[in-house]
């Protein structure tokens, strides 16, 4: 599988702060790029994604800014609250299909 | 929104039995479906992509003959770990798009399976 490097490992930021998560990919034939959240014993559940033709894409609190010509995209949750607290995943794909996911988030929010 | 149910959400079984653990899409078609494994505070390795009405594709490294795949509907697919042993407790997701090649997965709740 081709490789999605993803950081921070993991991050802690105060109620109201804005969680930044980095993900940057290798192969150039992907043009789908999803973000899950996933809480302890649970599946993923996609939050947003965004196709290569648009440098930004928002819906609520959730921002994901993509750079196709240095092949990296981020995560941003603003206004974050400890409900926010969970594992978040980058992935990417040749469509919406078979995902190749980052190595994973720890989210904390903290009061 | 799309939903995946899978079954059981958790499973305890003795070293050599098999476990069978079931995929469905509840309110939509989905030609494919992919099952992915998870180790604790890791990343989701998909294992092999399930194709309705035809054999499934395994990544490299996972054994095809351990882990069958049967898809033979469009709202059902299900694993069977085949004589499983303690090293093949795990964390088990299934996923699903609709045939729709622009609709985006979604996944199960996953399948813990602990094999004592």
């Amino acid at each position: 599988q081709q490789q999605v490097k993803q950081s921070p490992q993991s991050l802690i930021v105060q109620k109201g702060g804005i969680p930044i998560i980095n993900c940057a990919y290798e192969n150039t034939a992907f043009d789908y790029f999803p973000w899950y959240q996933q809480f302890p014993g649970k599946g993923p559940a996609l939050l947003i994604a965004i196709r290569p033709d648009v440098s930004e894409k928002k819906e609520g609190r959730f921002t994901i800014s993509f750079n196709k010509s240095a092949k990296q995209f981020s995560l941003h949750i603003m206004d974050s609250q400890p409900g926010d607290s969970a594992t978040y995943f980058c992935a990417a794909s040749m469509g919406a299909s078979k995902l190749t996911f980052g190595t994973g988030t720890r989210l904390q929010v903290t009061l | 929104g799309a939903v995946v149910s899978q079954h059981p959400s958790w499973v305890i079984c003795k070293s050599g039995t098999s476990v069978k653990i079931e995929c469905r899409s509840l309110d939509f078609q989905a030609t494919t479906m992919f099952w992915y494994r998870q180790f604790p505070k890791q990343s989701l390795m998909l294992m092999a992509t399930s194709n309705e009405g035809s054999k499934a594709t395994y990544e490299q490294g996972v054994e095809k003959d351990k882990f069958l795949i049967n898809h033979a509907s469009l709202t059902l697919s299900t694993l069977t770990v085949t004589s499983a042993h303690p090293e093949d407790s795990s964390f088990y997701i299934c996923s699903a798009a609709a045939t729709d090649f622009e609709s985006p997965l979604h996944f199960g709740n996953g399948t813990r399976l602990t094999v004592t």
